[in-house]
């Protein structure tokens, strides 16, 4: 299993600004996800972010409101820029054991609030 | 574009009965099915991982089945416990992620 630690947990933010949220990961993953989960909804894939390429973003989603880096194969970051209230979410990285389980794991998340 | 629904919405019981959510979706070609359960304000925390050629998976008072012709999965809770109470989401993997809504579960002491 991988073992996820994403920071900060939680921020309070001003409209206008930008958060970058930082993941890291126990061991070298060849994948690494980012989603977004609305208050009271489920969760949302942003994007797939892989070791020295861009990331690939979904339907919906844009590089210059999320740009996403991936230097190496154990770590990430998401940055949410030009806030606004409708951002606050959780947001969350997540990892896939691509050995024969393909089990998907998850940080703890970033409960970001936008004032 | 793969569908997933999780019946019911919410479901409140009593400590010591058996617990029983489930989870559809649209399109049978999957990969995996895994089970996720998710405290107010955290992130998510694995429960089983259902790989599409296996009927079911066990982990403690934890069991999970696969229909996967019918596009149905089903997680039992077996003697619920008040530290039960959490959200139950239900995901496949059809080469990416898609979640239902969750499952609200309260386990009433």
């Amino acid at each position: 299993s991988a073992v996820i630690s994403q920071k900060p947990s939680r921020d309070i933010c001003q409209r206008g600004t930008s958060l970058t949220i930082q993941c890291q990961v126990d061991s070298q993953v060849t994948m690494m996800f980012w989603y977004r989960q609305q208050p009271g909804q489920s969760l949302t894939l942003i994007a797939t972010a892989n070791q020295g390429s861009e990331a690939t973003y979904e339907s919906g989603f844009v590089i210059d409101k999320f740009p996403i880096s991936r230097p190496n194969l154990t770590f990430s970051t998401l940055t949410v820029s030009n806030m606004s209230p409708e951002d606050s979410s959780i947001y969350l990285c997540s990892v896939e054991d691509l050995g024969a389980r393909t089990e998907a794991f998850f940080g703890q998340g970033t409960r970001l609030t936008v004032v | 574009k793969q569908e997933v629904t999780q019946i019911p919405a919410a479901l409140s019981v009593p400590e010591g009965e058996n617990l029983v959510l489930n989870c559809s979706f649209t399109d049978s070609a999957i990969y995996n099915l895994q089970w996720f359960r998710q405290d107010p304000g955290k992130g998510l925390t694995s429960l089983l991982l259902i790989q599409s050629s296996q009927r079911e998976q066990t982990s403690g008072r934890l069991n999970a089945s696969l229909d996967k012709s019918s596009g149905r999965s089903t997680l039992y809770i077996a003697a619920s416990q008040p530290g039960d109470s959490a959200t139950y989401l239900c995901a496949v993997n059809d080469y990416k992620l898609s979640f239902g809504a969750g499952t609200t579960v309260t386990v009433r002491a």
